[in-house]
């Protein structure tokens, strides 16, 4: 089954950017996903990237997808404290049952003043 | 739109206790997922549903686990007997169809599982 790692903490500054990294195993993912999870909340969808895009900008959310090296990272513009949460990669692939869904382990944003 | 409704909030149990946890999807959602996010990990799937029917329960411990979605909407989700290595957060997701972006999975606020 697929794979997915991610770093398990970032601080950075308010203001500055902020980038995480994942990387996944399995090439065959249809889409690429990034979860936001606050302390004590579900999963909250920020972005996706369809597998045969390199690059999707959303406001301050830029992904880039690197293919060949499957990696994946998302870059956080002007960082402010509210974006202090947990952040998570998932990859999709199309099963007999639909859309399966795997996270990675998480990265831990920090955002100090 | 309501969100994804989960209760209890909280539970703690000891080992070899039951325990039961309710899901509600969002109005409408033919798909719903249970996953079990473990301190520190990302949430792993336990099992799919599509309307009433198992669509994914490869990763579901059957021996003490178990699932049910009898009418297509609400869920329960229940151990027995529960062991320590059972506590985490068990999220409820929900979607229209099977989690496209076009129609992305809603997760609810969990319920966190103590087990002593």
């Amino acid at each position: 089954g697929e794979d997915v790692e991610q770093s398990l903490f970032l601080s950075v500054r308010e203001g500055d950017s902020s980038v995480i990294n994942c990387t996944y195993t399995d090439s065959s993912s249809t889409y690429l996903y990034w979860y936001k999870q606050e302390p004590g909340a579900g999963l909250q969808l920020l972005t996706y990237i369809f597998s045969n895009m390199d690059m999707k900008q959303d406001q301050r959310l830029t992904v880039l997808l690197n293919k060949k090296d499957k990696h994946l990272s998302l870059r956080i513009a002007d960082t402010q404290t509210g974006d202090s949460a947990i952040y998570f990669c998932a990859g999709s692939i199309l099963t007999g049952g639909g859309n399966k869904l795997t996270f990675g382990t998480g990265t831990q944003l920090k955002v100090e003043l | 739109e309501a969100g994804v409704a989960q209760s209890p909030r909280y539970k703690i149990i000891e080992k070899r206790q039951s325990v039961a946890f309710w899901c509600n999807p969002i109005s409408g959602h033919a798909t719903l997922y249970w996953y079990q996010q473990i301190l520190g990990q990302g949430p792993k799937l336990l099992i799919q549903f599509q309307n009433n029917g198992v669509v994914d329960d490869s990763q579901l411990p059957k021996d003490r686990f178990s699932a049910e979605r009898l009418k297509g909407v609400d869920s329960t989700l229940k151990i027995q007997p529960a062991k320590l290595e059972d506590s985490a957060v068990y999220l409820c997701a929900s979607t229209r169809r099977e989690g496209t972006p076009n129609s992305p999975l809603h997760f609810g606020n969990g319920t966190r599982l103590t087990v002593t």
